[in-house]
């Protein structure tokens, strides 16, 4: 069953602090993984996206990374700010043969204190 | 949110009632997209277009209708067939439904049921 599956489920952090969210997938075949942010009550934003040949994506102080190996990613934030207060989800396509299909995480909640 | 409109805000039902969700988008997009969120569970996709005048159903359908006659508007109505509506509802649009484009969300419907 083509699964993506996210940790921690929440987390809460300090301001200026770094933090690292996971996700795991079953999905295959794999075509590329996004990680999105979504604010609270808003539709989420595309921050990354990775295809199976690449390891590492920046987006400022955002940096994903990818092992299609043992189907792994990561999503490290440098800096925590307040305004990173979100959900981030975790997005895989399975290919074309599948209809580019996207299978969403349930994501991170991710709160930053001051 | 990408140049994608959703209203209302908010969407209250009554019982046996048939409720519509408006998405317009200005971005010349091909496809568009409707998933359902609900809390702590990844978006699943309802209903999905490739292009004007076609539309094919997602994983959770059953319930719900839409039309694509315009290429700028996907409409989904939420019928009283589906017995649960209560969710936050997202349009979405990407330039064609190919896996390495970018899905871009409107800011949500959130719907209710009295």
């Amino acid at each position: 069953k083509n699964q993506v599956e996210q940790s921690p489920q929440s987390l809460i952090i300090l301001e200026g602090k770094n933090c690292t969210l996971q996700c795991n997938y079953t999905v295959s075949p794999f075509s590329n993984l996004r990680w999105y942010k979504q604010d609270t009550g808003r539709g989420p934003v595309s921050l990354t996206i990775m295809t199976f040949s690449e390891n590492t994506k920046s987006n400022g102080r955002y940096t994903a990374t990818l092992d299609a190996d043992t189907k792994q990613s990561s999503l490290h934030i440098t800096a925590s700010q307040l305004s990173d207060s979100a959900s981030y989800i975790c997005v895989v396509s399975a290919g074309r043969e599948y209809g580019n299909k996207l299978v969403f995480g349930a994501g991170t909640i991710l709160r930053v204190k001051s | 949110d990408g140049g994608i409109t959703q209203s209302p805000k908010y969407l209250f039902r009554k019982e046996g009632q048939n409720v519509t969700l408006s998405c317009e988008q200005n971005l010349n997009h091909d496809a568009m997209y409707w998933y359902r969120q609900d809390p702590g569970q990844g978006l699943r996709l309802i209903y999905y277009s490739q292009i004007v005048n076609d539309f094919q159903k997602g994983d959770i359908a059953e319930g719900y209708s839409v039309s694509r006659e315009k290429k700028e508007s996907f409409p989904l109505t939420v019928t009283s067939a589906q017995k649960n509506p209560t969710a936050f509802y997202l349009c979405a649009s990407s330039r064609t439904s190919g896996s390495l484009e970018t899905q871009y969300f409107g800011p949500g419907t959130r719907l209710l049921v009295l």
